[in-house]
């Protein structure tokens, strides 16, 4: 069965980096665009960013361009988000989800597959 | 502030429907097809409902429902049951510049 499991959050200081990784199971990872969106204690979801199933388009929420960067490894079956610069505001379960839609060079926002997400906790 | 506006509350009975609203400014919603609805029940990773404004994935109930008109696209849940407790969103695509966004969410309470 499709599965994605996130990793890498943790407790992180202000100014920091970060990067998570999403592993992929269960289907052609190579055929699918994917996001990560992330979701702030006890507010709503968040789009941050996409990227193809080739890696060549990549998409990015107003809120984390600059300093957040999306990235895969066909190959290893991996997503990545490498965050740097955190800011408060950046703590988050953060969700990486699959388009639904095969071979999609833009990958829309319809997520039919999520993982269960990892905590990033930004504090001094 | 999100630019898709939800009513942040809503409440129904059991076997009563309710619908839920999800406005947005007018080249998102309006010019596209490419709305999705998600089901949140809390601690949990949000479950795709509706894509494609209407269409439903199979594993989900036919209590399930979308629809669009202008630009306001809507989720109308039939025979309200209790597992349909849970915050639910929409989402859309709005241009290739900024690819996605959703709305501020809904909660359903099943009273």
């Amino acid at each position: 069965q499709v599965q994605l499991v996130e990793s890498g959050g943790g407790v992180v200081q202000p100014g920091r980096s970060l990067r998570l990784s999403c592993a992929a199971s269960g289907f052609t990872f190579s055929s699918y665009g994917v996001h990560w969106v992330r979701q702030a204690p006890g507010k709503g979801l968040d789009w941050v960013a996409a990227i193809s199933y080739d890696g060549n388009n990549k998409y990015y929420g107003d809120s984390v361009k600059g300093r957040f960067t999306i990235s895969r490894d066909n190959s290893k079956n991996t997503l990545y988000l490498q965050i740097n610069s955190l800011r408060a505001e950046d703590t988050a379960v953060y969700y990486c989800a699959r388009e639904r839609r095969e071979v999609n060079p833009v990958p829309l926002p319809n997520f039919d597959y999520w993982g269960q997400g990892t905590l990033v906790t930004v504090s001094s | 502030q999100s630019a898709l506006t939800q009513p942040a509350s809503v409440s129904g009975s059991p076997g009563q429907s309710i619908t839920i609203s999800c406005t947005g400014i007018s080249s998102d919603v309006s010019d596209y097809r490419y709305v999705s609805w998600y089901q949140q029940h809390p601690g949990k990773a949000p479950k795709l409902i509706i894509y494609d404004v209407s269409d439903r994935p199979s594993r989900v109930s036919n209590r399930f429902s979308g629809s669009k008109a202008g630009n306001t696209a809507s989720l109308t849940i039939s025979g309200l049951q209790a597992e349909d407790e849970a915050d639910y969103y929409c989402a859309s695509y709005i241009s290739r510049a900024t690819l996605g966004v959703f709305g501020g969410g809904t909660k359903l309470t099943v009273l």
